[in-house]
C-alpha cells in the first residue's frame, strides 16, 4: 500500500441498506477525514478524527458514522441510505492538524449511488 | 458565516498565462491551500500560503493577501494537461479546510 486506498471504487445500492466505506493510509498520519464531493458544490466535510480513538462532525455529518479504531483506519458507514446520500466520497489524511501547513492527502474515491 | 467565492469555469490558450481569483471569509486563518483537481480523480495539493506574498514553485505561483482576503494562482506557459478544476481552501482557526466549489479551467489548443 502506498497513500490512501478506498474501497469500493463504486457501488451501486438500494435505498434503505447499510453501507461500509473503507479508507487506509499507511503513512501514519494522526488526522484522516471523510469528504462527500457534489457537481457544483465543494468538498464538504462528514466525519474526521485527529487522532486515532477520537471522532468529530463535519459540516454535513447526518446519516453518516465513523470509527477510529488505530491509525490506519477511518471507515464510513452509512446506516440506511438515501438517495440524497449518492455522491463521491473521499477520504483523506494529514499528518497533523495543528500548525505546520496540515496538507491533506487524498484516497481515489468512491462513487456511490443511492437508488 | 464561512464564504469561498471563485470563478466557476475558464478558458485559456496553450502557452498563455491565466490567473485563478479566490476570495474567502473565514472564522479565523491559518493558510490557504490550492488544490488541481483532474476529471474523475482525487484532488492534489499545489500550493500552500500563511504569510502575505508571492510563493513560485515552477509555472505556478499562489499570492495571499490576509487583510483583503484573497488569493490568486498564476499557471505560466500553459500546456493542456492543466484543464482541471482548481480548489481554493482556506484553514479556519480550528485548523479545517473550507472549500470552494473550484474553478474548472479549460485549456484550447
Amino acid at each position: 500500500i502506498a497513500g490512501i486506498t478506498q474501497a469500493p471504487t463504486s457501488q451501486i445500492l438500494a435505498a434503505g441498506r447499510r453501507m461500509t466505506l473503507r479508507c487506509t493510509q499507511d503513512m501514519r498520519h494522526n488526522a484522516m477525514y471523510w469528504y462527500r464531493q457534489d457537481l457544483g458544490l465543494g468538498l464538504r466535510l462528514i466525519h474526521y478524527s485527529n487522532t486515532a480513538g477520537t471522532t468529530g462532525k463535519g459540516e454535513v455529518p447526518d446519516g453518516y458514522s465513523v470509527s477510529r479504531a488505530n491509525t490506519d483506519d477511518f471507515p464510513l458507514t452509512l446506516a440506511s441510505a438515501v438517495p440524497s446520500q449518492t455522491s463521491v466520497y473521499f477520504c483523506a489524511s494529514s499528518e497533523g492538524t495543528s500548525g505546520g501547513r496540515g496538507e491533506q492527502f487524498f484516497g481515489p474515491g468512491t462513487r456511490l449511488t443511492v437508488l | 458565516g464561512q464564504n469561498i467565492d471563485q470563478p466557476t469555469e475558464m478558458t485559456a490558450t496553450e502557452g498563455a498565462i491565466v490567473q485563478i481569483n479566490c476570495t474567502y471569509q473565514t472564522s479565523g486563518f491559518n493558510g490557504l491551500f490550492w488544490y488541481q483537481q483532474h476529471a474523475g480523480e482525487a484532488p492534489t495539493f499545489l500550493s500552500y500560503n500563511v504569510l502575505d506574498g508571492l510563493e513560485e514553485k515552477g509555472r505556478f505561483s499562489s499570492f495571499l493577501s490576509r487583510s483583503k482576503g484573497y488569493s490568486y494562482l498564476l499557471l505560466k506557459e500553459l500546456q493542456m494537461k492543466d484543464s482541471a478544476s482548481y480548489l481554493c481552501a482556506p484553514l479556519d482557526s480550528n485548523y479545517q479546510l473550507i472549500w470552494g466549489a473550484g474553478t474548472k479551467l479549460i485549456i484550447k489548443p
